[in-house]
């Protein structure tokens, strides 16, 4: 099975900021990856499929990149609504597997 | 607009059954695969399981957890995808969400809590 590894598990940052989160899978996933936000109490929304692709709707403050084994979310200047937790997600084999998720916090 | 309703919920004794059902509107539901994923209180998001379109044989994949137990169908005249549960037990206890999937999950359910306790 494929382990996938977030970093960090936690990230505060302020209003404006700029912020970075890393998945790593255990072996090459191609661009099998995925990103996903959710917010207490609410299912989650999708982000970005394809390690690159965002989802119609979601805003271009939101980036994804990498291949094979290395990847990250990007999200430009923060707004409050996007403090939340992100999960990342392989889906180039079974069983599907997700990052044990990143909470981002308001500083 | 998209749209996936979960509903079959509820509270269950272990050991027992449940069937979960996610009624889709919105797009043409015999054009995707769907999957289940759960979310445990208080934890990360776990895969269930994933049934394709009717088009790639309408084949199944299952966690090894709920592998023999659990069994994902769908009815495409209703569109409805369905999650049958068996021998439930405690550990079963999450939110269960229904996705589309075309290629990678697009869009999520709402999700419906099934709590296995006696």
């Amino acid at each position: 099975d494929i382990q996938m590894t977030q970093s960090p598990s936690s990230l505060s940052a302020s209003v404006g900021d700029r912020v970075t989160i890393t998945c790593r899978a255990s072996q090459g996933i191609s661009n099998y990856l995925a990103w996903f936000q959710q917010k207490p109490g609410k299912a989650p929304k999708s982000l970005i499929y394809a390690a690159s692709s965002l989802q119609s709707g979601v805003p271009s403050k939101f980036s994804g990149s990498g291949s094979g084994t290395d990847f990250t979310l990007t999200i430009s200047s923060l707004q409050p609504e996007d403090f939340a937790t992100y999960y990342c997600q392989q889906y180039n084999s079974y069983p599907y597997s997700f990052g044990q998720g990143t909470k981002l916090e308001i500083k | 607009e998209v749209q996936l309703v979960e509903s079959g919920g509820g509270l269950v004794q272990p050991g027992r059954s449940l069937r979960l059902s996610c009624t889709a509107s919105g797009f043409t539901f015999g054009d995707y695969a769907m999957s289940w994923f759960r979310q445990a209180p208080g934890k990360g998001l776990e895969w269930v399981g994933f049934i394709r379109s009717k088009a790639y044989g309408g084949t199944t994949e299952y966690a090894a957890s709920v592998k023999g137990r659990f069994t994902i169908s769908r009815d495409d005249s209703k569109s409805i995808a369905y999650l049958q549960m068996n021998s439930l037990k405690t550990e079963d206890t999450a939110v269960y969400y229904c996705t589309r999937d075309p290629a990678g999950t697009d869009y999520w359910g709402q999700g419906t809590l099934v709590t296995v306790s006696s």
